[in-house]
Order: C-alpha cells, then sequence, then structure tokens
C-alpha cells in the first residue's frame, strides 16, 4: 500500500519570504499523480498544484511550485512571496493511475505566515 | 468555490442514532468519494461511486453505507453513532473515469455527542 509522509507538523514563514513543505511517498507504482491540497481555517479542501510522475517537469502555478524527485520519490511544495493568505494546512496526497483512485493523504503541515 | 456541494454544513447528534449526509458533485462529474477527517486519523478514504456503482472502498465501518443515484448526487449514511465517529466528511467528485484531479465539497461537521 502506498504512504505518504509530512515531517514537518509546522512550519512558519515571514510575510513575502519563500518556504518548502517537504513530502515523501512510497510506491511501487511507476505512474501516478501526486497532489498538494491546502486547507485554510474554513475547513474547504483546496487543490493547489498537481504533478504526473511520468512527467520530469516540475509543475508550477502562480506563486507555488514543486520540486518532484522520482528516484527519491519526494515532493516538496514552494511557495514563494508568502501571502497572509497563503496561512493553512498543507496536504500532500497521492493517486494511482491504476486501480483504485483513491487519494492518500500526508498527515499535513500548518503553515503560520508571520506579518 | 469548487462546485461540489455538501448538506448539512453542520450536524449536532447523539450516539446511536442515525445520519445522512449529502453530496452533490460538480456538473458533468460521475464519480463521488468520501472522506473522512478526524483528529486521530487524518485523512482517510472511505468509499467511491462512479455512475451509480460502487468502485471502491477503503475503511468504512459496516455501520457506514452509501449510495450514488441516478441524478448522481450520493449520500453517505451513517447508523449506531459512537462518540469516535465525530468528524469532517468531505464529499468529492471528479470527471469521467480516470481523470485524476478530485475537487473537494466544503464538508460536514458531524459531533456526536
Amino acid at each position: 500500500a502506498q504512504t505518504v509522509t509530512q515531517s514537518q507538523p509546522e512550519m512558519s514563514v515571514q510575510e513575502a519570504e519563500t518556504v518548502t513543505l517537504s513530502c515523501t511517498y512510497d510506491t511501487s507504482e511507476s505512474d501516478y499523480y501526486l497532489f498538494w491540497y491546502k486547507q485554510p481555517p474554513s475547513r474547504q479542501m483546496i487543490l493547489v498544484i498537481r504533478q504526473e510522475a511520468y512527467k520530469q517537469q516540475n509543475a508550477t502555478e502562480n506563486r507555488f511550485s514543486v520540486n518532484f524527485q522520482k528516484a527519491a520519490k519526494s515532493f516538496s511544495l514552494k511557495i514563494s512571496d508568502s501571502q497572509l493568505g497563503d496561512a493553512a494546512m498543507y496536504f500532500c496526497a497521492y493517486r494511482s493511475v491504476q486501480g483504485a483512485q483513491k487519494l492518500v493523504f500526508g498527515q499535513g503541515t500548518r503553515l503560520t505566515i508571520n506579518p | 468555490d469548487s462546485g461540489v456541494t455538501q448538506t448539512p454544513k453542520h450536524l449536532i447528534t447523539a450516539t446511536g442514532q442515525r445520519v445522512t449526509l449529502r453530496c452533490s458533485p460538480r456538473s458533468g462529474d460521475l464519480s463521488v468519494y468520501w472522506y473522512q477527517q478526524s483528529l486521530d486519523q487524518g485523512l482517510q478514504f472511505l468509499i467511491q461511486y462512479y455512475n451509480g456503482e460502487e468502485r471502491a472502498k477503503g475503511n468504512i465501518l459496516e455501520r457506514f453505507s452509501a449510495q450514488q443515484f441516478p441524478d448522481l448526487h450520493s449520500e453517505l449514511n451513517l447508523s449506531s453513532l459512537e462518540l469516535g465517529d465525530s468528524a469532517l466528511y468531505f464529499c468529492a467528485s471528479s470527471a469521467p473515469w480516470g481523470a485524476d484531479t478530485q475537487y473537494f465539497g466544503p464538508g460536514t461537521r458531524l459531533t456526536v455527542l
């Protein structure tokens, strides 16, 4: 079974600075999807960014980018120019391409933005 | 707004009771997923339906059941409720089979007293 690990329960960053959230996963599959979801205090789960494992190019969405290291099974999220609205829980998630399409989530990282 | 709706937003009930949570997927989405978010278990997949049929089961208790109706809305039924069932229950939907991205509803907060 696949597992996802987020080793940083909490992180903090100064407004306008850059922060990187870590995620590692374990799988025997060669093709899969990886996601970062954001959960602000409203509790809504919001998709931040997605990455297909077969693509070598790292995904980017505005101020959010990932560093996908397939061999190391690492998928970190970089947030540039941090804003107060970025404060939230961030969850890394894995999804198989074949078979069950469920999302397997990490434990989450709580990100605090200091003004 | 993801386009996925869930009702009710909050539900408070007593142990031993039964409740029904409702989810309407995004327009055109055929897959519906249910997840449970609790403090001790984190976010866990419960069950998936695709176009009315059950497609995958996760850590769903026998006291819980779900279904997807012809209009594609889904209901999650929780019975013989226990204190430990208190959690945030999310519904998510995705486009036709194989689409990778799931869009989440706002969740239903269940409190069992």
